[in-house]
């Protein structure tokens, strides 16, 4: 069911920028591009959704590839609240989210 | 102010002692979903309700069940939980609207099988 595939770790410094990778190469044109992270004992939260061009919230900003086969989820400076696990998800025009194993940050002061 | 809640945050039960989870929302959304999540794993998705339509995933086990008498709330029904059921079940909601909206996820019920 997972269509996405994302490192299973990453490390930042705090402060920095992180850049965290996701590839699904299977995606189709009406797919959306999700993010989602996950603290631990809490339920995951939504942090930003795409289709084709890139976006910026108040939590990260998601850059799309031009063939939307890969994406990237980016922090733009890292704090120790953005340790979590991260989920990059797509959405077709059903009503399923199938989380992929995601990649589990960790922020280094 | 929450807007999925789970209740209980917590539950202890026996082996083969049925369970109920339950969910609420003030989102008034039309589509509510059941994950079972292990431990170091990924949220893996039960089932779903669009409004009043259940729509079952085809490895979610006879085990477990579901219920929505209205928009506002959604139970999950465990009948005889066994020990590899011991998880943290998250409940969550979207507006339905396509492949736009986002899920909103409550806080989880964390279920401990003896």
């Amino acid at each position: 069911d997972a269509k996405t595939t994302q490192p299973n770790s990453m490390e930042s410094n705090e402060e920095e920028p992180v850049h965290l990778p996701c590839n699904h190469s299977t995606i189709s044109g009406t797919d959306y591009i999700h993010w989602y992270r996950q603290l631990p004992s809490q339920g995951p939260e939504y942090v930003i959704h795409g289709l084709t061009s890139n976006v910026n919230n108040r939590m990260a900003s998601l850059a799309i590839a031009e063939d939307r086969k890969s994406s990237t989820l980016i922090l733009h400076r890292a704090t120790l609240r953005d340790a979590a696990v991260y989920y990059c998800i797509l959405r077709d025009e059903g009503n399923q989210f199938y989380f992929g194993t995601g990649t589990s940050l960790t922020v280094i002061p | 102010d929450a807007m999925v809640i789970q209740n209980p945050r917590y539950q202890v039960t026996q082996f083969g002692k049925p369970v109920t989870l339950s969910c609420s929302q003030t989102l008034n959304h039309n589509v509510m979903y059941w994950y079972q999540q292990k431990s170091s794993q990924a949220p893996k998705l039960l089932f779903h309700y669009y409004d009043k339509d259940f729509n079952n995933e085809a490895d979610t086990p006879d085990n477990f069940q579901s219920r929505r008498p209205n928009t506002s709330f959604c139970f999950l029904d465990i009948r005889s939980p066994g020990l590899g059921d011991a998880a943290m079940y998250l409940c969550a909601t979207s507006r339905g609207q396509g492949a736009a909206g986002e899920l909103f996820f409550g806080e989880g019920s964390r279920l401990t099988v003896l």
